[in-house]
């Protein structure tokens, strides 16, 4: 069965501080991975987006690594912010064309 | 967020009634869809339109049914809204393209009691 597992399921970080979220992915055959941010009460945004080609991709201060090898892409996020807590979302787009979405890791950055 | 909109933002229904959830987009995309979150869940599709007047159904389609009579409208309906229906609504789009991004609308939130 196609699956997308994100851990921690939920991280409090100080202000400044960097942090890692991890995606495992069982998708096969996979086009793409995205990853997506996800303020209270909003839709999620697109924060990167990778095929299998690509090791790293990076958006200002969240960099996204991918290792098709193994299944396996993180979320770094360098000097976080106040305005970083927010849920974050990993998402594999299968051959099909269908988006298969992790239950998301829940971030909060404290001051 | 900036080219879609859903409306409303907000509805509590009692069990059994009619419901119906809106999207509008502006972006002039061929492709719309229909999301619910719930906790402990990642998004579910439920349906999605690929032009107008095309329709498909989703993983979790069965109490919902959609029409597109415009490029820039889709429409979600409940025809008998129950108790399980009670979550938060999300439209996306996007342009044709397997690596185009999606777009999100902002979500409705709906009770059903």
């Amino acid at each position: 069965k196609n699956q997308v597992e994100q851990s921690p399921q939920s991280l409090i970080i100080l202000e400044g501080k960097n942090c890692t979220l991890q995606c495992n992915y069982t998708v096969s055959p996979f086009s793409n991975l995205r990853w997506y941010k996800q303020d209270t009460g909003r839709g999620p945004v697109s924060l990167t987006i990778m095929t299998f080609s690509e090791n790293t991709k990076s958006n200002g201060r969240y960099t996204a690594t991918l290792d098709a090898d193994t299944k396996q892409s993180s979320l770094h996020i360098t000097a976080s912010q106040l305005s970083d807590s927010a849920s974050y979302i990993c998402v594999v787009k299968d051959w099909g064309g269908k988006l298969i979405f992790g239950q998301g890791t829940e971030l909060s950055v404290k001051p | 967020d900036a080219g879609i909109t859903q409306s409303p933002r907000h509805k509590v229904t009692e069990t059994g009634t009619p419901v119906t959830l809106r999207c509008h987009q502006t972006e002039n995309h061929r492709y719309m869809y229909w999301y619910r979150q719930d906790p402990g869940h990642g998004l579910r599709l439920i349906h999605y339109s690929y032009g107008v007047k095309d329709t498909d159904k989703g993983e979790v389609s069965d109490g919902y049914s959609v029409s597109r009579s415009k490029t820039e409208d889709f429409l979600l309906t409940l025809e008998s809204a129950t108790s399980s229906q009670t979550s938060v609504y999300f439209c996306a789009i996007t342009a044709a393209g397997s690596n185009y991004g999606y777009t999100f609308g902002s979500g409705t939130r709906l009770t059903v009691v």
